[in-house]
């Protein structure tokens, strides 16, 4: 079958730095996405890699490993309003978008 | 850009009527738009898929004749929730998508139901 797994919880420190991982088994790859979902919140577009390696978004980033079926997300300088959870995608064979649970990112001052 | 509305953010319904949720991509043409029910702590659930001009394609365990779904045009879709009842109420989500299946999905804001 087709599973994404994605730590439940995380917390970390305001000014820190936080790697949510992301692994996954599915038919096919034709991409993973990272969203950002605050409480309440519809998901908003963070992040699409569909080659090996990182990609940098100002404080976030997303690197991915095809061959071992591995994402992470790469949160610098955190702030308070970066709590929320962190959905990871992947795009199977057929287009299809398997999602994870999500993971909640706590942020303490 | 990508931008994707939703319509009502809030609805609170009798038990028995019937819901409908408009979703538009406001700057995008969406081929493809997608239906997703999220209850309280828990992940997102893919209910359909519609594509323009045709019949949606709707998740395993998802009632077709009671969430309705019409894409009538490149920027329009509806989901239409019948008969609704109490364990309906949730968190409705409407995404959207151009051109190829690769290409990133926008969510609207979200619908809250309330049933009665």
């Amino acid at each position: 079958g087709q599973n994404i797994d994605q730590p439940t919880e995380m917390t970390a420190t305001e000014g820190a730095i936080v790697q949510i991982n992301c692994t996954y088994q599915t038919s096919g790859f034709n991409g993973l996405f990272w969203y950002q979902q605050h409480a309440g919140e519809a998901p908003t577009f963070l992040s699409y890699n569909v080659l090996d390696g990182l990609e940098e978004k100002g404080r976030f980033s997303s690197f991915l490993s095809r061959s071992k079926g591995y994402s992470y997300l790469l949160l610098k300088e955190l702030q308070m309003k970066d709590s929320a959870s962190y959905l990871c995608a992947v795009t199977d064979s057929n287009y299809q978008l398997i999602w994870g649970a999500g993971t909640k990112l706590i942020i303490k001052p | 850009g990508a931008v994707v509305s939703q319509h009502p953010s809030w609805v609170i319904c009798k038990s028995g009527t019937s819901v409908k949720i408009e979703c538009r991509s406001l700057d995008f043409q969406a081929t493809t738009m997608f239906w997703y029910r999220q209850f309280p702590k828990q992940s997102l659930m893919l209910m359909a898929t519609s594509n323009e001009g045709s019949k949606a394609t709707y998740e395993q365990g998802v009632e077709k004749d009671k969430f309705l779904i019409n894409h009538a045009s490149l920027t329009l879709s509806t989901l239409t929730v019948t008969s609704a009842h109490p364990e309906d109420s949730s968190f409705y989500i409407c995404s959207a998508r151009a051109g190829q299946p690769r290409e990133t999905q926008y969510f609207g804001p979200g619908t809250r139901l309330l049933v009665l």
